[in-house]
Parts: structure tokens; sequence; C-alpha cells
């Protein structure tokens, strides 16, 4: 059973410039959550995608867009690279069907570097 | 809106030595409780959760944590550590109501020495 896949591993990239990121959900999952870890700190909630739609957004600019396609695969768009971006991206996948116990557990891919020089 | 903090930025302990990480959260309404850890090198892997029931947690090798809801904890805690136990480890909570955005705390590095 195929867990989260993310890629790509790292990246590098200089101000100004746009990045996709890229995952996979785990098997039987239908929801994507995407989230910012800055160095030293914990994890934070960018948006998450259900039914190809973007559902809950955290405090992030409009520079942060995503996408989710039918086989519930999604991407994480940053347009306008600033250096304060430079962070490891997660991808969490979920499922919004079966009981409270099930739709409630995020699972979390390996993760994307990136860095902006 | 909701917070978590988790008291160690970095802890040392001794192999065999016991365990307990600090975590409180900040939500009026039902929560759902989690602990991640994150190896050395690794992607974040969920080591326990509490949604409803016993407050007393079991998860993976050997850790558990107890919901103190008047306390609004979620302390983690472990008999005796291993080496192997070295890595980050990140409390989370979410509303109780569907697939809600996780609040993680700042994490808490432990290092377990010989």
């Amino acid at each position: 059973d195929a867990g989260v896949t993310q890629s790509p591993t790292h990246l590098i990239k200089t101000r100004g410039q746009q990045v996709t990121l890229r995952c996979s959900p785990k098997s039987g999952h239908d929801t994507v959550s995407w989230y910012q870890q800055a160095l030293g700190q914990g994890p934070q909630f960018i948006f998450q995608y259900y039914e190809e739609e973007e559902r809950q957004r955290g405090n992030f600019p409009d520079r942060f867009s995503g996408h989710q396609f039918p086989n519930y695969s999604s991407e994480l768009n940053v347009n306008a690279l600033l250096l304060g971006d430079s962070a490891l991206y997660l991808c969490a996948s979920s499922s919004q069907s079966g009981g409270r116990g099930s739709t409630d557990t995020q699972y979390f891919g390996p993760g994307t570097r990136l860095t902006v020089l | 809106a909701q917070s978590v903090s988790q008291h160690n930025h970095h802890v040392i302990l001794s192999e065999a030595a016991s365990l307990e990480l600090g975590c409180n959260y900040s939500y009026g309404g039902t929560v759902n409780l989690f602990w991640y850890v994150q190896y050395p090198g690794q992607h974040l892997q969920l080591l326990l959760k509490y949604f409803s029931g016993d407050p007393l947690v079991k998860g993976i090798k050997g850790f558990e944590a107890e919901f103190i809801k008047s306390k609004f904890s979620f302390n983690l805690r472990k008999p005796s550590v291993q080496w192997s136990d070295t890595a980050e480890y990140f409390c989370a909570v979410n509303a109780g109501a569907g697939n809600t955005p996780l609040v993680f705390g700042k994490g808490t590095r432990l290092s377990v020495i010989a």
C-alpha cells in the first residue's frame, strides 16, 4: 500500500520565480492538505483540497495556489518566490468517507525541500 | 483560533530514562489530539491519536499520552527511552468536526544518549 508521495525531493529557485510541487495521496484517500514547515518550526497549514476544490485555507497570501486532479493528486504552486518561502513543504492525505476515526487522521509525505536564493 | 504549546524545545535523556513531553492547547470546543514524530531524515509519522473515550492513549513503540481536559493538556510519555527514540516530536490538534486543519506546536527535539 503506497503511502503519500511527493515530488521533487529538493528544489532550488531564485527570487521571483515560480514553483510547482506535486503530491499523490495514500491509496483510498480523497483529501489533500498542504503544510509549510520552516526550519525549527512546526508545520503550518496552507490549504486543503477535496473534490477538486479548495475547501479551507490558512493564513497564506494568494501567491500560494493549488489544484486537485480527478485522481485526487494535487499540486501546490507558489508565484513570485521570496527568500522567506524557503521551507519544507508537506503534503498530507486523509479521507472524507467513513467514520470520525478515519476522517480526522492525516498521513504525511516526505516533503519537498524548497530553497529560494 | 487554536494554538498548541510545547514546553520543551530540546530534551536530552540517557537511555532507559523516563520521558514526558508537555503539550497544551487552546481551543474551547471538541478537539482531536495527535502526536507525530519526525526521525532524522524521515517524514512525519503518527505516534498516537485521541478522538474520544479513554483519555489514556497507547501508541506505537511504547509511547502513550494522557488527555486531561481540565488542563487542556495532552502529554506524551514513555517509561524507558532508547537511542532510536532520538527525533523531533510534534503535538497537534484539530477541531472535532470533519477534516479540519491540524495546528502544530513548534516541536520538541529529543536526544537520547548512551
